[in-house]
């Protein structure tokens, strides 16, 4: 299974950044979405399509439907540069499957 | 509060082994799957290897599958990796996440393969 996400986004601050995750009826899994900062471990920012973990601003959300799951920030801001990346479970293979990332850049 | 810290990494010629472990602190280890995720140097993050609460049930990445052996010990609180006949692309930071979401993550270990 393959999740395809745009290798860059780019985005002036307080606009909005939209990142996109796409795989084969992708629309039927659960989709996880995580930022990673430059020399940081990745922090779990929305789980299961569009909950938010605790301690996450509500300027993260997230969609998953016609075959593209996507993480919106709002109002974006300079500290939320970094990659992102998304992941399903692969139930026909029992493996956990990361997309490539996107790396969001703040203007 | 969850804490995971990662421990054993270093470098290692290629065809030797390595084995890392995952202290867990902050929530109850024994009911919650666990998974080793990796990531070489510039790359992307790769999943490695995922073993549920009960110990029994594993599963691997395709590019570690009868090299590496996951397990752990739930009286410890304490999640392994078994590395066995590594290779050069082996090389990068290894991290162990908590749970189906890997909501939690350590700050990883970094394995260098090299000669």
């Amino acid at each position: 299974y393959v999740l395809t996400q745009p290798p860059s986004v780019s985005v002036a601050p307080g606009q909005t950044a939209r990142m996109t995750c796409g795989g084969n009826d992708i629309e039927t899994k659960s989709v996880h979405w995580y930022q990673q900062k430059p020399g940081q471990a990745p922090v779990l920012v929305v789980y299961d399509d569009s909950a938010r973990p605790s301690g996450i601003p509500e300027r993260f959300s997230g969609s998953n439907s016609g075959s593209t799951a996507t993480l919106t920030i709002s109002r974006v801001e300079a500290g939320d540069e970094a990659d992102f990346y998304c992941q399903v479970w692969d139930s026909g293979r029992d493996h956990v499957v990361f997309g490539g990332g996107t790396k969001l850049t703040v203007l | 509060q969850v804490h995971l810290v990662e421990s054993g990494g270093g470098v290692v010629q290629p065809g030797r082994s390595l084995r890392l472990s995952c202290a867990a602190s902050g929530f109850t280890f024994r009911t919650y799957g666990m998974h080793w995720v990796r990531q070489a140097p510039g790359k992307g993050l790769e999943w490695v290897a995922i073993i549920f609460n009960d110990g029994d049930t594993k599963y691997y990445a395709d590019s570690v599958k009868g090299r590496f052996t996951i397990s752990r010990d739930n009286s410890r609180n304490t999640l392994y990796l078994q590395m066995n006949r590594l290779r050069p692309e082996d090389t990068g930071i290894y991290y162990c996440a908590k749970d189906r979401t890997l909501d939690f993550w350590g700050q990883g270990t970094l394995v260098t393969v090299s000669s």
